[in-house]
């Protein structure tokens, strides 16, 4: 099972303030995702990267951006934050040829 | 249009007894099946997963089935804990026409299970 983590585990903040939500997993998965969850709903992919210096959007649009400039780091950041912004915020890895993907514990995230 | 649905918001069970928690798909191009639990506040854990090759898996006490034709799969968790108690999600992967895995899941809105004493 992968390593992952993420920080902050709960973040409440303000209309209009900049964010940056941290995923990190030590497996060397070349692999990861960020996924959106609201309360009771699926959860729908918003961004993943197949490794270094690649991204790409996911399935459900998003005006979150990510980087991926080392293999072991994957932040996801909001420019202004807004209350539509409010969610779960789940980060995930899996490794190359396997199909399992392995979630961070998530960022509940509140925008007042 | 929702591909993963899962038709049962809440299943209750006694503790002891089986739990069939169903997972319905629209897309035939999914060829990889995974169970998660989860709990609030926290990401989901993987449980068990199945290949579109197979139509049943087993790990302890929980085994999947597919049932390929009718675009369907169960998890069965027997017997049942409380410790069990959940939301469960099915997710779905697929492969592309040169069978490279989009590595993308999809998934279910979630059962939540309550597995009582």
């Amino acid at each position: 099972e992968a390593d992952i983590y993420q920080t902050p585990r709960y973040l409440v903040i303000g209309t209009g303030k900049k964010i940056t939500l941290e995923c990190s997993q030590t497996m060397g998965h070349d692999k990861m995702y960020w996924y959106q969850q609201d309360p009771g709903m699926e959860l729908h992919l918003i961004h993943y990267s197949y490794g270094v210096n690649s991204t790409e959007k996911g399935d459900l649009s998003s005006e979150s951006t990510v980087s991926r400039i080392r293999t072991e780091h994957f932040p996801l950041t909001l420019e202004s934050a807004r209350p539509s912004h409010t969610s779960q915020y789940l980060c995930a890895s899996r490794e190359t040829g396997q199909e399992t993907q392995y979630f961070g514990p998530g960022t509940r995230l509140l925008v007042l | 249009d929702q591909q993963v649905k899962q038709n049962s918001p809440s299943l209750s069970v006694q503790e002891g007894r089986i739990s069939i928690l169903n997972c319905d798909y629209t897309n035939s191009m999914f060829d990889y099946f995974l169970w998660y639990k989860k709990y609030p506040a926290e990401g989901p854990t993987f449980l068990i997963s199945i290949s579109s090759i197979k139509d049943k898996n087993e790990d302890g006490r929980f085994t999947v089935f597919l049932n390929k034709s009718a675009k369907h799969l169960s998890l069965h968790i027997v017997p049942s804990q409380p410790g069990d108690s959940a939301v469960y999600f099915c997710a779905a992967s697929a492969k592309d026409a040169g069978g490279t895995s989009y590595g993308k899941l999809t998934f279910g809105q979630g059962t939540i299970l309550t597995v009582h004493p």
